[in-house]
């Protein structure tokens, strides 16, 4: 298995362009988490899915910001419209919520600059 | 709400000195603690857990709930050891999201 797959992994857009970030779970996992990771906040979980369905979207930042899991391996984290303030690294990241180990496997990130 | 600190954003060391990261943490409940790692150009990965009681690399780390803290600590740091280490928390058995610290650079010198 090649891991959790984010793409794009670097993108560079205007302000008020619409971005798309896609992650492709590790085969069997049936848990998906976004963070995001910035110099002053750290990481912070955005959202969390757990069997296609979304727990915890408490760490939207707000409604620009949305995400999907339009089948169980593949999921969509859209920003509409981008802000400077959106520049981050993100990423997803998988386990299987049923071993009780606490695990999570992350992509590479998908670094995003908005100018 | 949990939270998790990491007081120092970056540690440096010689090659063979000891190494303690330390990681504090609050919240009411009952967490669990690990400890993840990213080398350079590679993913964040799990380093360690605290229920698994392990030693991994050289590293371990105790929980202690009185002081609510989880160092990192190594007796004799190496070249490889070099990487960013987040400090992690998780709220409830079988909940597996996590909330992490905002790390510290551990600085291996030769």
């Amino acid at each position: 298995d090649a891991g959790v797959i984010q793409s794009p992994r670097h993108e560079v857009t205007e302000m008020g362009q619409e971005v798309t970030l896609r992650c492709k779970l590790i085969s069997g996992h049936n848990s998906l988490f976004w963070y995001r990771q910035t110099m002053m906040r750290g990481l912070e979980l955005l959202i969390y899915f757990n069997n296609n369905v979304p727990i915890d979207d408490s760490g939207m930042p707000e409604d620009r910001f949305s995400a999907k899991m339009p089948n169980a391996s593949f999921s969509t984290l859209k920003i509409q419209p981008s802000e400077p303030r959106d520049s981050a690294v993100y990423f997803c990241a998988s386990s299987y919520e049923g071993t009780n180990t606490g695990e999570l496997f992350f992509g590479e990130g998908s670094r995003l600059t908005v100018l | 709400a949990q939270r998790v600190t990491q007081p120092e954003k970056l540690l440096s060391v010689f090659k063979g000195a000891p190494v303690e990261l330390k990681c504090n943490y609050s919240y009411s409940g009952s967490p669990e603690l690990f400890w993840y790692v990213q080398y350079s150009r590679q993913r964040l990965q799990l380093l360690l857990r605290h229920i698994s009681r392990e030693s991994i690399k050289g590293f371990t780390a105790d929980l202690n709930k009185g002081e609510t803290s989880f160092h990192l600590k190594k007796p004799f740091a190496q070249e490889e050891d070099s990487a960013m280490y987040y400090c992690a928390l998780s709220r409830n058995s079988g909940y597996s999201t996590l909330t992490f610290g905002k790390g510290t650079m551990l600085l291996v010198s030769p």
